[in-house]
């Protein structure tokens, strides 16, 4: 069965600096891969998506995240966090029927001043 | 234009009580999804649609919670005589085609509480 894990379940940082958030799979085949943000109330937006060819993929908002086979991850990173951008950040894993995807369970995004 | 729409946006229901919830999909998508998010959790898969037909309801997590979508448009997600562990964030989203390689575009949710 396929399974996401995100091991930061909370992330602090300043804006400005640079973010990673961490993803791991497990499944089978070749995955297709999500990052979805959640803000306060509302429902998930997607981020960026990774399907197959170039491992580095690039997002709205100024994301990328990159696919690594061989570490079975998919960590987003943004070069420079603004205030907007906390927030909660969700990684999902889908299969042949991808809207049929399995979610880690977030990551709590705060920015400090 | 129109996203996903649900309502109501919250609902309180006394355990016990039998609850709708709605789903008006973006105009023209094929396929629907609800899941279910707890709090401090990602959404977990409940069931899908594609147009009227309901293709997979592994994720149901008992025959107290039941889905349809007889023209295969709006949906309602219906659970009888709710329980406590019934409270959650239910998400509705759909998708142009037959999924694949489409991502879901979700609505806001109904937080449900069941006291």
């Amino acid at each position: 069965a396929q399974s996401v894990t995100q091991p930061d379940i909370h992330i602090t940082v300043s804006e400005g600096a640079s973010l990673e958030l961490r993803c791991n799979y497990s499944y089978g085949a070749t995955p297709y891969l999500f990052w979805y943000v959640q803000s306060p109330g509302q429902g998930l937006q997607l981020l960026l998506k990774y399907f197959s060819g170039d491992t580095l993929v690039q997002g709205i908002k100024g994301f990328e995240a990159e696919f690594k086979r061989s570490q079975s991850s998919f960590n987003l990173r943004k070069p420079s966090v603004h205030w907007s951008d906390a927030a909660e950040y969700f990684c999902a894993v889908g299969n042949t029927n991808a809207g049929k995807s399995t979610f880690g369970d977030g990551t709590t995004l705060t920015v400090k001043p | 234009g129109a996203g996903v729409s649900q309502s109501p946006r919250y609902k309180v229901a006394k355990r016990g009580q039998d609850v709708a919830l709605r789903c008006d999909p973006i105009s023209g998508h094929v396929s629907l999804f609800w899941y279910q998010q707890a709090l401090g959790q990602g959404p977990e898969f409940l069931t899908y649609f594609q147009n009227e037909a309901q293709l997979d309801k592994s994720g149901l997590p008992s025959d107290r919670f039941f889905a349809e979508r007889p023209e295969g448009s709006v949906s309602t997600l219906k659970i009888q005589r709710t329980q406590q562990e019934d409270s959650a964030v239910y998400l509705c989203a759909s998708i142009p085609g037959q999924g694949y390689n489409s991502p879901l575009h979700f609505g806001n949710g109904t937080r449900l509480t069941v006291t």
